[in-house]
């Protein structure tokens, strides 16, 4: 059974820099899959922040790109998450998640964390 | 971006009634569409993929239809254990859009 969970800090300062990091169990960061980044803003709607295969090709959302870097660790199954110059805009349910290669879409998602902005 | 407009934001309805929730989408998808269920403070689950394929171990009385442009979920027997908040999501072209999500509420 997949499983994915999320880890790292719940709060960063203003301007500071966001750090996740998604161990993923039951199955393979190398097999067919898009492992993906979604958030959700206290009490509003989903965003989908970006995906990463496991050759290393991304994809990000363009309101985020410039901001968004996702990577990829084989040697601890794991995929991770870097946003950079955070504003209380930030603030959110950041999801970790898994886009098969026979649905397409996220099939698999971790429980999510909760990530404030604050000073 | 592709907009994804959901219809209604919220509804209240019965144990056994018939549900339909729609999306629209600012630009044709083809059929990729997926409808998530989201329960608070739980993450998304997903019940429909490709706009009308229903997720294993999804009951049956959940159903998707639609092509193009429109879509819709629908829940023939509304049980209690569906009252939540439905996202249809499309991902036919980056970036993935969700809809603003309907609030499925007890009458």
């Amino acid at each position: 059974q997949v499983q994915l969970q999320e880890s790292g800090p719940g709060l960063v300062k203003p301007s500071g820099t966001l750090s996740l990091t998604c161990a993923v169990s039951g199955d393979s960061i190398s097999s067919s899959n898009w492992w993906s980044w979604v958030r959700q803003p206290p009490g509003k709607g989903l965003e989908w922040i970006g995906e990463i295969y496991h050759s290393g090709s991304t994809n990000y959302n363009p309101s985020l790109k410039s901001r968004v870097t996702i990577s990829i660790d084989k040697s601890k199954n794991q995929f991770s998450l870097r946003l950079t110059s955070v504003t209380a805009a930030d603030t959110a349910l950041y999801y970790c998640a898994r886009r098969g290669p026979v649905k397409l879409t996220i099939d698999y998602w971790g429980q999510g964390t909760l990530v404030t902005v604050s000073s | 971006d592709i907009q994804m407009t959901q219809s209604p934001s919220t509804l209240s309805a019965s144990v056994g009634d018939r549900v339909t929730i729609t999306c629209r989408a600012s630009q044709s998808i083809s059929s990729w569409l997926a409808w998530y269920q989201q329960k608070p403070g739980k993450a998304p689950n997903l019940l429909i993929y490709k706009a009308s394929s229903l997720e294993s171990g999804v009951p049956s009385r959940f159903s998707g239809s639609g092509s193009g442009t429109e879509f819709t979920l629908t829940i023939s027997s509304l049980q209690p254990d569906d009252f939540a908040t439905y996202y249809c999501q499309q991902y036919n072209s980056y970036p993935w859009t969700f809809g603003q999500g309907t609030k499925v509420e007890i009458k």
